[in-house]
């Protein structure tokens, strides 16, 4: 089983809609969660933190359930430019080694 | 802001031939990365640096070497390339522990 996995879409949602997804991790020692955008061809960037009290960022919200070991990503009113894969990452503090990306989920926004 | 600047962006190379990808960053970062990521497999770790002249594998190591001479400096290095070895490479540098800066990606091909 992998460390991180992802559910790799793609997920095909009009203008305008609102959008989830979920990353599952393994290790229950795992200490910080994020999620990164990566567009066509390009570098992989930070999207934002995942926190134990979920955080919210304009249309986009984050949240970590540690029971279950899962981290969500929801984009509300979704725009074209949110055309993107979305990778989860999951951190251990025991080691720089121990940041596990996930293979990521491909969202494609239709006008 | 973060710059993390890799030497090449596309690199053709024969089997057999040695190559070195360079990459800089300009926050004085401790943490530096190589990554590869192929399609489906996502993003793997090759190797990662603390500190100068400190190196630790990561999950890929072989068929590659690293060298950190100066702080903002991580080489990459592949002795004797191989067609297995064509992949996008990604340079990455962080101050903390999953907050990761890419540089824009060398894609190899090894013929």
């Amino acid at each position: 089983r992998k460390e991180v996995e992802q559910d790799p879409g793609p997920f095909n949602v009009p203008e305008g809609a609102t959008v989830a997804f979920n990353c599952t991790y393994s290790n229950s020692a795992s200490q910080s969660f994020f999620w990164y955008r990566q567009d066509c061809r390009k570098e992989p960037k930070l999207l934002m933190s995942v926190y134990s009290s979920g955080n919210e960022d304009g249309r986009f919200t984050a949240q970590l359930n540690r029971a279950s070991q899962y981290i969500s990503l929801l984009i509300r009113d979704s725009k074209l430019s949110d055309s993107a894969t979305y990778l989860c990452v999951v951190t251990s503090y025991s080691s720089a080694s121990k940041i596990i990306f996930g293979s990521g989920t491909r969202l494609s926004i239709r006008p | 802001d973060v710059k993390v600047t890799q030497s090449s962006r596309y690199l053709v190379k024969r089997t057999g031939e040695k190559v070195f990808l360079e990459c800089v960053q300009d926050m004085d970062h401790e943490n530096m990365f190589w990554y590869r990521q192929d399609p489906g497999l996502g993003l793997r770790l090759i190797y990662f640096s603390y500190d100068v002249k400190m190196k630790e594998k990561g999950d890929i190591p072989e068929g590659y070497s690293v060298s950190r001479e100066k702080k903002e400096r991580f080489s990459l290095i592949l002795e004797s390339a191989s067609t297995n070895q064509t992949s996008m490479y990604l340079c990455a540098s962080s101050l903390t522990t999953g907050e990761l800066f890419f540089g824009e990606g060398s894609r190899l091909t090894v013929l």
